[in-house]
Order: structure tokens, then C-alpha cells, then sequence
């Protein structure tokens, strides 16, 4: 079936600690994204990718970065800059037009 | 820029009951309309969508929403609510050209009460 992996579905870390968060798809899509999700505030969108080897950032980017080097991976890394990480992350794809596919979500704890 | 408003944190409705969620967009041109669904730890499946065309689309789940442009809204509607709705639902837009990058509500979160 086609559609997209998060993995993994929860994670601890360590204040300092840089962690890694997978998404990969195989929905042939382009776009890819990174959201945020915290109580009350809906999905804020972290960075998005349109094609390989290209990346923006969103509307919460400062500390964490993201790479693209294949069309189906989009993997996102929490870096010890990021001063409240603790959230429910999101990954998701589209053609670029349409309808957003969604992950099951990872869910990160900061200890 | 494109924007969402979902006015309603909480809608509470009687199992049975009809109930409405309310969704209003701000943007220039005809946008394209979403309602995705979210259950609790689980990402978000699309319910619906409007691209164009019949302005009352048929969703998943026995879901409907109405596109009005005058009102600029996207109201989602079920005529019976069961057991099984109660979930936090968001109203998103998104747009043709340049970056596309859907914009999503908050969230109205459903309770449904036996």
C-alpha cells in the first residue's frame, strides 16, 4: 500500500541532545512537509520541499533542519537549539497541488 | 495571504443529533478546501475536499461541507452523530501556483454525547 512511515512513532531525548525524526513515502509525490502540532494550535508548518535537493523554511524553523536527497525521504532533525521540542510532529506529501497524505505522526519527549 | 479561521474550540452534540462545524477562509481567488479529521496520536485523513464545480461535496464517514463563496465558509456538516465522530477536525485552503503550501485552522475539537 502506498503511503508514508514515520518513524519513530515516539521518542525520548536529552536536553542537548540533536534527534532525528524519519519520514518516507512512496506516493511518488514532490512535496513533502514537516508540522508541528501542539494543544490548541493547530499545525504549524516547519519546512517544506518541492523537489529534491530544495528545501524552505516554514514558520517555525529555527532549530531544526531538514535534508533532501532523495524524492522519497524527508527526514527532520530536532537540534539542541530547539529550546521547546517537545510536540507531536507531522510529516506529509502532495503532488504540489491538492490534498496533503499525512504520517502517523512521531511524538517527542524531552526528559 | 491565505488564512483559516475555525471559531469554534469545542462543538458538543447529542449522539443522533445533526451537528455543523464552522470553517471561514480569507483569500483572493478560488481556493481549493479541505476538512481533514484527526483522532487522538494519529495523523490527519482527508474527509473532503472542494476543488471547483458542485459547491456541496460528499465526504468519508456520511460527512458533507458546502462551499459558499459569498460568506467566504466551508461549514462541515453530518445530519447523525455517532459514537464514533468525536475527534479533532481542521478546515484547511490552499492555493494554485507558486509555493503550495496548505494553510490549516486551528481545530474544532468534536464530542458526542450518548
Amino acid at each position: 500500500d502506498g503511503g508514508i512511515t514515520q518513524s519513530p512513532k515516539y521518542l525520548f531525548r536529552k536536553e542537548g541532545q540533536n534527534v532525528t525524526l524519519s519520514c518516507e513515502q512512496n506516493l511518488n509525490h514532490d512535496a513533502m512537509y514537516w508540522y508541528r502540532q501542539d494543544p490548541g494550535q493547530g499545525l504549524r508548518l516547519i519546512y517544506y520541499s518541492q523537489i529534491v535537493n530544495d528545501f524552505q523554511k516554514g514558520d517555525i524553523a529555527e532549530g531544526y533542519s531538514v535534508s533532501r536527497e532523495k524524492k522519497e525521504s524527508f527526514p527532520l532533525t530536532v537540534t539542541s537549539a530547539q529550546k521547546n521540542p517537545t510536540a507531536f510532529y507531522l510529516c506529509a506529501s502532495s503532488t504540489g497541488i491538492g490534498e496533503l497524505f499525512f504520517g502517523e505522526g512521531s511524538r517527542l519527549t524531552v526528559l | 495571504a491565505q488564512s483559516v479561521t475555525q471559531p469554534d474550540i469545542h462543538i458538543t452534540v447529542s449522539e443522533g443529533a445533526s451537528l455543523e462545524l464552522r470553517c471561514n477562509y480569507s483569500y483572493g481567488a478560488t481556493p481549493y478546501l479541505f476538512w481533514y479529521v484527526q483522532s487522538p496520536g494519529q495523523g490527519l485523513q482527508l474527509l473532503l475536499k472542494y476543488f471547483s464545480g458542485d459547491t456541496l461535496v460528499q465526504g468519508i464517514k456520511g460527512f458533507e461541507a458546502e462551499f459558499k463563496r459569498s460568506q467566504s465558509s466551508f461549514n462541515l456538516r453530518k445530519p447523525s452523530g455517532h459514537w464514533s465522530d468525536p475527534a479533532e477536525y481542521f478546515c484547511a485552503v490552499g492555493a494554485e501556483g507558486g509555493s503550495y503550501i496548505p494553510t490549516f485552522g486551528r481545530g474544532t475539537s468534536l464530542i458526542v454525547h450518548p
